[in-house]
């Protein structure tokens, strides 16, 4: 049981470049979320999925999008990276069965984009 | 518009005494405060959940606290240990919404030997 995984663990871009960060967990938890951290600030959501084959818009999903084609995974790409999404970016998964479950967090992807 | 406030930024205490980290929030609709422990370069981990008719929880040397009328909550390390150094974040859910989750800006501590 390897929790939330997430790939790669640190990336370097130039302005302009794509790319696509991906999230898996073997929990078979049902919600999956993507946040961003920046120094001084709190978590942040980007886009989240309640289920295999949905999507939603966070707090702040401007230039991301995302997918999940399967319930396990869920993909986070960035189609043209700007310096402004240079952050670390974390995954995280639940189970929607009662609304105390515990959240799971990835050990987060550290973007940077120059 | 949904809000977390903590306090403070950060704070430096010796190893073994204790200390008190404090959450504020303007959440709605509630439904359950999470504090979380980060350790650098790591991702959040729960540390307890609590639910509006909660008012105080423990897991080991780490006992929050609520009171959903003021809509305040704390989260007492006691006996600091020098692996208590990390980023303490509160987190308020709105369980209606998805369970979108509402995240401060986190306390970092250091513990001094």
């Amino acid at each position: 049981n390897a929790g939330v995984t997430q790939t790669p663990k640190f990336r370097v871009l130039k302005t302009g470049q794509s790319m696509t960060l991906l999230c898996a967990q073997d929990m078979n938890h049902e919600y999956m979320y993507w946040y961003r951290q920046d120094p001084g600030m709190g978590l942040r959501l980007i886009h989240y999925s309640v289920g295999e084959g949905t999507t939603a818009k966070g707090e702040v999903p401007d230039g991301y999008n995302v997918s999940r084609l399967k319930k396990q995974n869920f993909l986070l790409g960035l189609e043209s990276a700007a310096p402004s999404q240079t952050s670390v970016y974390f995954c995280a998964s639940i189970t929607r069965t009662t609304s105390t479950d515990t959240q799971y967090f990835g050990p987060g992807t550290r973007l940077t984009v120059l | 518009k949904n809000q977390v406030e903590q306090s403070p930024q950060s704070l430096i205490i010796l190893e073994g005494k204790n200390c008190t980290l404090q959450c504020n929030y303007t959440v709605s609709p509630f439904s359950n405060l999470r504090w979380y422990k980060q350790d650098t370069g790591r991702g959040p981990v729960s540390l307890t959940i609590m639910t509006f008719s909660e008012n105080t929880k423990s897991n080991g040397r780490y006992t929050a606290t609520l009171d959903a009328d003021t809509k305040q909550s704390s989260l007492h390390i006691t006996a600091s240990q020098l692996s208590d150094s990390a980023s303490y974040i509160c987190v308020v859910s709105a369980w209606a919404a998805g369970n979108k989750l509402t995240f401060g800006g986190g306390t970092r501590v250091l513990v001094k030997p």
